[in-house]
């Protein structure tokens, strides 16, 4: 069965550092999502993209943060300049968009990010 | 804006017994879809069960039941013969029809299973 996946499982990086995380969504969706999900709360939406541009973003989503479909696989998160409460667990998603399963979004098996 | 609310942080319940988690929700939309995912201790998040809004019939997935109350704006989970793999985090998900939309979650609900 077709899945998101998710690199690197867990990322240790220092405050001020740029981090890219990768999601390679599956083959025939359309649509691309960002969460996260600060530890003990709620996962949160950042961004979703449609057609290589932002379709719609989140306040959490602010200059910091950029997303990029690079090729035909690969959508990436970048935060340019990480802070300590950038700290959480980054989840890639992506829907089809065409059928009915337009309406389910799967996950991929998240990032966790540690800023240190 | 769309909220959705899960008031009961916590749940327990006894392995083979069935136990109900809550879940409202707030918005003006007429269609949209609500979903329960399973977080477990891996923080994957797993889709248990979809409801479509224009759906009066409460939707089923083996165990797993909701009580979609659309008036009442209410969409709770029954988890029939409960399992000690079924120990996770739940959280309700709201998402308006729209192609392409965010999913709205819930705080939360995290289910113990006492064997």
């Amino acid at each position: 069965e077709p899945e998101v996946t998710q690199t690197p499982s867990h990322q240790v990086t220092q405050m001020g550092q740029e981090v890219i995380l990768r999601c390679v969504p599956i083959s025939n969706h359309l649509y691309f999502y960002w969460y996260r999900q600060i530890l003990g709360q709620k996962v949160e939406f950042l961004v979703s993209f449609y057609n290589n541009e932002i379709s719609e973003k989140s306040e959490i989503f602010d200059d910091q943060f950029s997303v990029e479909r690079p090729d035909g696989s690969n959508f990436t998160l970048k935060i340019r300049s990480t802070k300590l409460e950038d700290s959480a667990m980054y989840f890639c998603a992506s829907s089809d968009g065409g059928t009915f399963s337009q309406y389910e979004q799967y996950f991929g098996p998240g990032t966790r990010l540690t800023v240190t | 804006a769309q909220t959705v609310t899960q008031s009961q942080p916590e749940m327990s319940v006894q392995e083979a017994e069935t136990v109900t988690l809550s879940c409202t929700y707030d918005t003006s939309e007429s269609d949209y879809y609500l979903f329960w995912y399973k977080q477990p201790p891996s923080r994957q998040m797993i889709l248990v069960i979809r409801q479509e809004a224009y759906k009066q019939q409460n939707a089923t997935e083996n165990r797993f039941s909701v009580n979609f109350q659309k008036a009442a704006k209410s969409f709770s989970l029954k988890i029939s013969d409960s399992q000690l793999g079924d120990a996770a985090m739940y959280f309700c998900a709201y998402r308006p029809e729209t192609s392409g939309s965010r999913l709205t979650f819930g705080e939360g609900t995290q289910l113990t299973v006492n064997p």
